[in-house]
């Protein structure tokens, strides 16, 4: 149990273009979810949390107009990278939590790598 | 907020020997502390986590050690083998908020 599908797994576009990554929690529903930015050798650094049916929130100094996160379903949640420049690549991961309430472990998708040329 | 300080940033080891990263942190509401495992390119996966009611876990080779007042927690790997070169980190999180933290990671290097 508690897989975490994301996808997809690799994109490489334009600059200017907007990308939309997609996060599934397949055997279990997922109230939250996080969105984590990981640049080559660097640890992950949390973007925001996702939260059903409503907005997500953002950590300090990450755009939330750049980086759009819908969160419709218990079992989906996307992030929008929008017009996207070169200094966005990087490798996006999301992860959720099997159960909810405190101290769960998070299990994380296989990940997103984005290359803006 | 919290922050999380994880060392050494690299670590070498032959094979059979064991292994110790550290970390410490700074929130003393914090009270789980997951370590993951992350191989070149790939997801983090959960390895062991430990919660502040324990001061220690073990996992057949793998064990954790949390010292709530001096804020700091242990990675141990017994027995190392190749297989366990990759990147470990270590992460807190205070419950209610569920965020983890994570610290800066250890790339571990098991030699032949």
């Amino acid at each position: 149990g508690a897989v975490v599908s994301q996808h997809p797994s690799w994109v490489i576009c334009k600059s200017g273009t907007s990308v939309k990554i997609e996060c599934r929690s397949l055997d279990f529903q997922a109230t939250t979810m996080f969105w984590y930015r990981q640049f080559p050798k660097q640890s992950l650094m949390l973007m925001a949390t996702s939260n059903e049916g409503s907005k997500a929130t953002y950590e300090q100094g990450v755009e939330k107009d750049k980086f759009l996160i819908n969160h419709a379903s218990l079992t989906l949640s996307t992030l929008t990278v929008t017009s996207a420049h070169p200094e966005d690549s990087s490798f996006y991961i999301c992860s959720a939590s099997l159960a909810a309430g405190p101290n769960q472990p998070q299990h994380f998708g296989d990940g997103t790598r984005l290359s803006i040329l | 907020g919290e922050n999380v300080e994880q060392h050494p940033s690299t670590l070498s080891v032959q094979e059979g020997d064991s292994a110790v990263i550290k970390c410490t942190y700074s929130d003393s509401a914090s009270n789980y502390f997951p370590w993951y495992k992350q191989e070149l390119g790939k997801r983090p996966q959960l390895i062991i986590d430990i919660r502040s009611n324990v001061g220690e876990k073990k996992d057949q080779r793998i064990a954790v050690t949390l010292n709530k007042t001096a804020k700091h927690f242990s990675l141990h790997i017994t027995e190392t083998q190749p297989e366990d070169s990759a990147v470990y980190f270590c992460a807190a999180s205070e419950g209610s908020a569920r965020q983890l933290t994570f610290g800066s990671g250890t790339q571990l290097t098991v030699l032949p």
